[in-house]
Formats: structure tokens, sequence, C-alpha cells
């Protein structure tokens, strides 16, 4: 059975950073992308990036290029999404999910079959 | 980016109802389409992917059709267990977007 477990919520002074955790369990951590995606209050989902465990290559999204940050270790099957310079509109649940591929004729498309319990970030003064 | 709009934004509907909840692509996504639901304070949980495809262990009440810019995602007898807010998300091209969410409440 797929799990994945998220740290605790956090509370951050603007300008601060903090690194958020999502170990994974239940299937070969290796063999499927990891999203980060965020949702503000009220909001709809927001893609944030993407990191391939195999290979430790990322994409991100452009407006959190420079600001946030994805990496894993797969000795301990867990990714890490590392937040910096944060203001208050960063505020929201930040939620890990597994990509689940599918081959169309061009590329590989994905859609989250399972998500993290997700992590609170709280960015006040 | 690909924008998805759902309608409607809230629905009220009894136990038992059949109820039918529409999203639009501002491009076409083929059939590369998903629909999650969120529970409050829960994360989403995938529903339907590949526009009709059940996710294994969702109730056969949840239904997904459609293609190209315009789909549907139907609950053929509504259960109080329900109660959630719906998402459509396209995968055709990245980054993967969310349409805004339909809050479906039982009367």
């Amino acid at each position: 059975q797929v799990h994945l477990v998220q740290s605790g919520a956090e509370v951050k002074k603007p300008g601060a950073s903090v690194k958020v955790s999502c170990q994974a369990s239940g299937y070969t951590f290796t063999g499927y992308y990891i999203y980060w995606l965020r949702q503000a209050p009220g909001q709809r989902p927001e893609w944030v990036g993407r990191i391939n465990p195999d290979s430790g290559k990322t994409h991100y999204a452009q407006k959190f290029q420079g600001s946030a940050t994805m990496t894993r270790d797969t000795s301990i099957t867990t990714a890490y999404l590392d937040l910096s310079r944060l203001k208050s509109d960063d505020t929201a649940v930040y939620f890990c999910a597994r990509g689940r591929g599918v081959r169309t004729s061009a590329t590989s498309v994905y859609y989250y079959d399972s998500w993290g319990q997700g992590t609170l970030v709280t960015v006040s003064s | 980016d690909i924008q998805m709009t759902q309608s409607p934004s809230t629905l009220s509907a009894s136990v038992g109802d059949r109820v039918t909840i529409t999203c639009r692509a501002s491009q076409t996504i083929s059939s590369w389409l998903a629909w999650y639901q969120q529970k409050p304070g829960k994360a989403p949980k995938l529903l339907i992917y590949k526009a009709s495809n059940l996710e294994s262990g969702v109730p056969s009440r949840f239904g997904g059709s459609g293609s190209g810019t315009e789909f549907t995602l139907t609950i053929s007898s509504l259960q109080p267990d329900d109660l959630a807010t719906y998402y459509c998300q396209q995968y055709k091209s990245e980054p993967y977007t969310f349409g805004q969410g339909t809050k479906l409440e039982i009367k």
C-alpha cells in the first residue's frame, strides 16, 4: 500500500526558509516522480514542481524558480521541498503526490495517484 | 498555461440524486483529465483518470466522460459520504492545472 507521510506544520517569519519532507513507502521510490503542490486557503491546488527520485532531475513551475528547491534522499525514500525568502502569500498547505506515468506518442504524462497528508506552512510576522 | 473552468461552483443536492459537474479546458487536452475529491482538511483523492477510467477502490457510482475540451463527472446516486469539493485537473501539458473546484453540499 502506497503511503506518503509529510512533516509537521511550520510557522515562519517573512524572509525565512522552511524545509518540508515527504517519506514514501509501499512502492519502489525511484520508479515514480514526486510532485509538489500547494493549496492556499479556499483555493485550488497549484503546481510547484516535480523531481525524478531516480536521477534527481527537477522541473519547477516558473513562479517558483529561484524560491523552491526539490531534493531527495533515496536511502530513506524521502523527498524534500525547500522554500526560501518566504512571504505572507506563501501561507498554504503543501502536498507531495506520486505521479503515475502514461506514455504517449510524444512524451509521458502524469497524474497524481497518491498524496501526502499535507503540511501547513504559515508565514506571519 | 491551460485554463480549467468548472461549473457550477457550488451544488446542493439530496441523497439519491444524480449529480453532474462540468469541466472545460481552454484548449484541447484529448482525454488527459483527472477528477479528484477533497474532503475538508484532507488531501485530494484520485477518483477518475484519463477522463473516464475509475481508480481502483472508488465506488462505481462515480463516472467520468468527455474528450477534447468538455468533460463531466457524474455521481449516479448521491451518498452522504460524497460531501466534498471536486476538482478536475488536466495533465496534457505542464504546468498541470486544476479547475476552481465544485463544492457539493447535501440537502
